[in-house]
């Protein structure tokens, strides 16, 4: 079971906006920066946002971050079918004195 | 360009040892902490170590003890030494470097560890 609870699945039309979750406790989300990553499987994932809400360059201004009080949510606009992957959110953790990401999330692009 | 590359993946039995290698080029090596992250097939990723420029190093609580993370900066290199391996611990291991509180920027392509009973 994974420290950080994202919902495994989420789908939306093209063009629609979708949000994913992700919730932790005060030791990760509550006191730490959260960052997501986008993996299109067999290939690495990639840095999607990082400290809470910022993108590093290159990534889209669709993809967008936030972060309120244990709980985060990475939300994408005007989806596209190339948006169709796997997501996961990550924290460090000061009470494991580690890093934990959640379980992810499959977006389907219907 | 940024590049990491793994090796030493391969099919080992329980108990066995093993060291991932992870050679890097591209970025100022000493300013990034770098981290072996890794993935079961199908299933999600899984942080495993870090280990800071100057080598101090943390540890999933499941492999510490087990695992040591090092690097030596001077080859832009950093290691996993796997010792004691359990079937658990098969998967994609994924060597990750973090520029400071900036998020894992940059991903190896993955070395893949089998460990059969």
């Amino acid at each position: 079971q994974s420290a950080l609870t994202q919902p495994p699945s989420v789908s939306a039309a093209p063009g629609q906006r979708v949000t994913i979750s992700c919730s932790g406790t005060y030791s990760n989300i509550g006191s730490q920066r959260v960052n997501w990553y986008q993996q299109l499987p067999p290939a690495a994932p990639k840095l999607l946002i990082h400290t809470n809400d910022q993108r590093p360059s290159g990534v889209p201004a669709r993809f967008s971050g936030s972060k309120s009080g244990t709980s985060a949510s990475l939300a994408i606009s005007w989806l596209q079918s190339e948006d169709e992957a796997d997501y996961y959110c990550a924290a460090w953790d000061v009470g494991l004195d580690g890093w934990v990401f959640g379980g992810g999330t499959k977006l389907t692009v219907l | 360009e940024v590049r990491l590359v793994e090796s030493g993946g391969r099919l080992v039995q329980a108990g066995d040892s093993l060291r991932l290698a992870c050679a890097t080029s591209g970025f100022t090596f000493t300013d990034y902490d770098m981290h072996w992250v890794r993935q079961v097939r199908g299933k999600g990723l899984e942080w495993v170590s870090a280990v800071r420029p100057a080598n101090d190093a943390y540890y999933l609580g499941s492999v510490r003890g087990r695992f040591n993370t090092f690097r030596e900066n001077v080859w832009d290199t950093f290691y996993l030494q796997m010792n004691d391996l359990r079937v658990e611990d098969t998967a994609i291991y994924f060597c990750v470097g973090e520029r400071r509180e900036l998020g894992f920027a940059f991903w190896g392509h993955g070395t893949q560890v089998t460990v059969s009973s």
